[in-house]
């Protein structure tokens, strides 16, 4: 079945890395995403990786993928005040058109 | 460039009520949802919508009812809200075979029922 899990906070210090963990129980997963979603705004597509990729960087950004442990981390590397938000990862399967959310991890960023 | 546009933002509703939330998207996405944000809960399926002219069930369907008016909206309606309704509702759409791109938001609904 599906099910897809996150710690629900996680706190660090301005300039800090910041890691963000994700599970996953379907091995049919073929796309992973991680969405922001900023207070009082909806969710926002930050990143995604394919099922074949092990790692995916864009700046500050780091996706981690391990097949075998059914696990998704996205790294956020000299965090900011400005990356408060809550963060969702998602998994697509190869079903079709539909994604499944994790609970979202809060992420506060203290000055 | 709108995207995905919900209305309204903010709605109070007594026990009993109905409205309709409305979505529109200027985008030619073929499929959209509909979803609730629940405090620890994440986000869940209501229901959706893969072309104009069909619409399923999600995953607590229970309470509502949709309508996908033409391919650019997608309505969901209370008929008698409960305080259990109390929740931020978004919209969402997606291109078919567009993968990479996942899901386009609106910035949601916040219904209180009292």
């Amino acid at each position: 079945g599906e099910d897809v899990e996150q710690s629900l906070f996680l706190s660090v210090r301005e300039g800090d890395s910041s890691v963000i963990n994700c599970t996953y129980t379907d091995s049919s997963s073929t796309y992973l995403y991680w969405y922001k979603q900023e207070p009082g705004a909806g969710l926002q597509l930050l990143t995604y990786i394919f099922s074949n990729m092990d790692m995916k960087q864009d700046q500050r950004l780091t996706v981690l993928l391990n097949k075998k442990d059914k696990h998704l981390s996205l790294r956020i590397a000299d965090t900011q005040t400005g990356d408060s938000a809550i963060y969702f990862c998602a998994e697509r399967l190869n079903a079709g058109n539909m994604l499944t959310f994790g609970g979202g991890t809060r992420l506060m960023v203290k000055p | 460039n709108a995207g995905v546009t919900q209305t309204p933002k903010f709605q109070v509703l007594k026990t009993g009520q109905s409205m309709t939330l409305q979505c529109a998207q200027d985008m030619n996405h073929n499929s959209m949802y509909w979803y609730r944000q629940d405090p620890g809960m994440g986000l869940r399926l209501i229901y959706y919508s893969a072309s104009e002219g069909t619409t399923d069930k999600g995953e607590v369907p229970n309470g509502y009812n949709v309508s996908r008016l033409n391919k650019r909206e997608f309505s969901l309606r209370l008929e008698s809200a409960a305080p259990s309704q109390t929740s931020v509702y978004f919209c969402a759409t997606q291109a078919s075979g567009q993968f990479l791109y996942g899901y386009t938001f609106g910035s949601g609904t916040r219904l209180t029922v009292v």
